[in-house]
């Protein structure tokens, strides 16, 4: 079966600095996607990087990027130069390609401490 | 350009009830998915549907039911509803082409508490 594991419920970090939210997955596919979503208190679920499997580059979205280790299936995000709007709820997701069904770790609560 | 909304954002049944929750897709967006959140757990995927067709099916039991119409809108309909279908629940849309599902983007979800 196909799981998601985030193993820090909760992370904090002082403004500006770096962290890192931790991910890890099981499955068998070889072509499937990798979902960071951030949901803040307001609920709405917004997208925050994906990484495709097939590539190796580690993918990246302004202070966003993406540690991915497909041997080790590992997926960690690299939040740099923290601000207080990224405190939220961040979940790992996965999608196997051209599947309809993402399946979702339990997410990390992200605390900004100024 | 309007993204997905939902409605209502908060409702209150009582066990045994029946609900119907709506979702507008984001234009141009033509398959939507449904996704049941418990209190501090990640989302649980309910269906999908595409062309108006289920396409796909979690695990959850029938009586969690949907449609989707003409112009891409969606309903989940839950019937003899338990306290345990107290949850958010999120819509997303997300365009296909040739057969493959895109990104989804998400609504802010309805909030339904089963007392």
């Amino acid at each position: 079966a196909q799981t998601v594991t985030q193993s820090q419920p909760e992370m904090s970090v002082q403004e500006a600095e770096t962290v890192t939210l931790s991910c890890t997955y099981d499955t068998s596919e070889s072509d499937y996607y990798l979902f960071w979503y951030k949901q803040p208190p307001s609920r709405q679920m917004i997208l925050v990087i994906r990484q495709e499997a097939y590539k190796q580059q580690n993918a990246t979205e302004n202070r966003f990027s993406v540690n991915f280790q497909k041997a080790a299936k590992s997926f960690s995000l690299k939040i740099s130069d923290s601000q207080l709007g990224d405190a939220a709820m961040y979940f790992c997701a996965y999608r196997i390609d051209s599947n309809y069904q993402l399946i979702w770790g339990a997410g990390t609560k992200l605390i900004i401490k100024p | 350009e309007t993204g997905v909304t939902q409605s209502p954002t908060h409702l209150i049944k009582t066990r045994g009830q029946q609900v119907t929750l709506r979702c507008s897709s984001q234009s141009g967006h033509n398959t939507v998915s449904w996704y049941q959140q418990a209190l501090g757990q990640g989302p649980q995927f309910i269906f999908q549907y595409y062309r108006e067709e289920e396409n796909g099916r979690g695990n959850f039991p029938p009586r969690f039911s949907g449609l989707q119409f003409p112009n891409y809108s969606s309903e989940l309909n839950v019937n003899a509803l338990e306290l345990d279908d107290s949850a958010l629940y999120l819509c997303a849309s997300s365009p296909r082409t040739s057969g493959v599902p895109h990104e989804q983007f998400f609504g802010p979800g309805t909030r339904l508490t089963v007392l």
